[in-house]
C-alpha cells in the first residue's frame, strides 16, 4: 500500500500565481479531506468528498479556493490567485468512511507564498 | 458545528513519567474520537481511538478514556521515552483540538 500520495512536496511561488495541489487517496478509500495547518490557526478541515462528491466546504476561506475529485483516485486543491496568507501546510487525507474510521495523511505540501 | 478543546497546550515530563491529555468537545452525536500524533515535519498518524459504545480502550502504553456524559475524553501514555515526544491531537467529527507539545526529557 503506497498510502495517500500528494504533490508536489515544496511549492514556492509569488503572490497572484495559481497553485495547485494534487493527491492521490488509498485504493478503496470512499472519503478524501482537504486541510491546511499553520502556526495560528493550527489543523483546519477546508473540505471533504464523499464517494467523489463535496460534502462539507465550509471551511474553503473564500471564493480563491477551490476543489475537485474527478474521479476515486484523483483530487485537486486550487487557489487562484494565490496570496502570502495562503502560505501553510496543506494535508490530504482519505479513509473508509468519513468522520468514522482512522484517517490516513498524506506527506503534506510546503507552500510558500512570496 | 463541533467545537474541540485540548488541554494543557504544552506538557514536558520525565522519561518515565505518565502524561495526559484532555479534551472536551460539544457535539453530544459524537460517536468516533481518534488522536493523532505528529512529529515535527511529518504528517499526523493515527495512535488510538475509540468509539462511544466503550469506555477506555489501551494499546501497550497508550490508553484512552471516554466519558460520554460529560463529553471529555483523555490519552494516557504511561512509561514515557524521549520518542514519546511530538505534538498530539484529539478530534471529534472531523475538528481538530489545538494540538498538545509533549516533550520527554531524557
Amino acid at each position: 500500500d503506497a498510502g495517500v500520495i500528494q504533490s508536489p512536496r515544496h511549492e514556492v511561488t509569488e503572490m497572484g500565481q495559481e497553485v495547485t495541489l494534487r493527491c492521490k487517496p488509498i485504493s478503496g478509500h470512499n472519503s478524501l479531506f482537504w486541510y491546511r495547518q499553520t502556526m495560528m490557526r493550527g489543523l483546519e478541515l477546508l473540505i471533504y468528498f464523499n464517494n467523489n462528491v463535496p460534502i462539507d466546504d465550509s471551511g474553503m476561506p473564500e471564493d480563491r479556493f477551490s476543489a475537485k475529485m474527478p474521479n476515486a483516485s484523483f483530487s485537486t486543491l486550487k487557489i487562484q490567485p494565490s496570496e502570502p496568507r495562503d502560505s501553510a501546510v496543506y494535508f490530504c487525507a482519505s479513509s473508509f468512511e468519513r468522520g468514522n474510521q482512522p484517517q490516513h495523511f498524506g506527506d503534506g505540501t510546503r507552500l510558500s507564498i512570496l | 458545528g463541533e467545537n474541540v478543546e485540548q488541554h494543557p497546550s504544552t506538557l514536558s515530563v520525565q522519561e518515565g513519567d505518565s502524561a495526559v491529555i484532555k479534551c472536551t468537545y460539544s457535539d453530544s452525536a459524537s460517536n468516533y474520537f481518534p488522536w493523532y500524533k505528529q512529529e515535527l515535519g511529518k504528517r499526523p498518524q493515527l495512535i488510538i481511538d475509540i468509539r462511544s459504545n466503550v469506555g477506555e480502550k489501551k494499546d501497550q502504553r497508550i490508553a484512552v478514556t471516554l466519558n460520554k456524559t460529560a463529553k471529555h475524553f483523555s490519552l494516557h501514555i504511561t512509561e514515557t521515552q524521549p520518542e514519546d515526544s511530538a505534538v498530539y491531537f484529539c478530534v471529534s467529527r472531523l475538528t481538530f483540538g489545538e494540538g498538545t507539545q509533549l516533550t520527554v526529557n531524557p
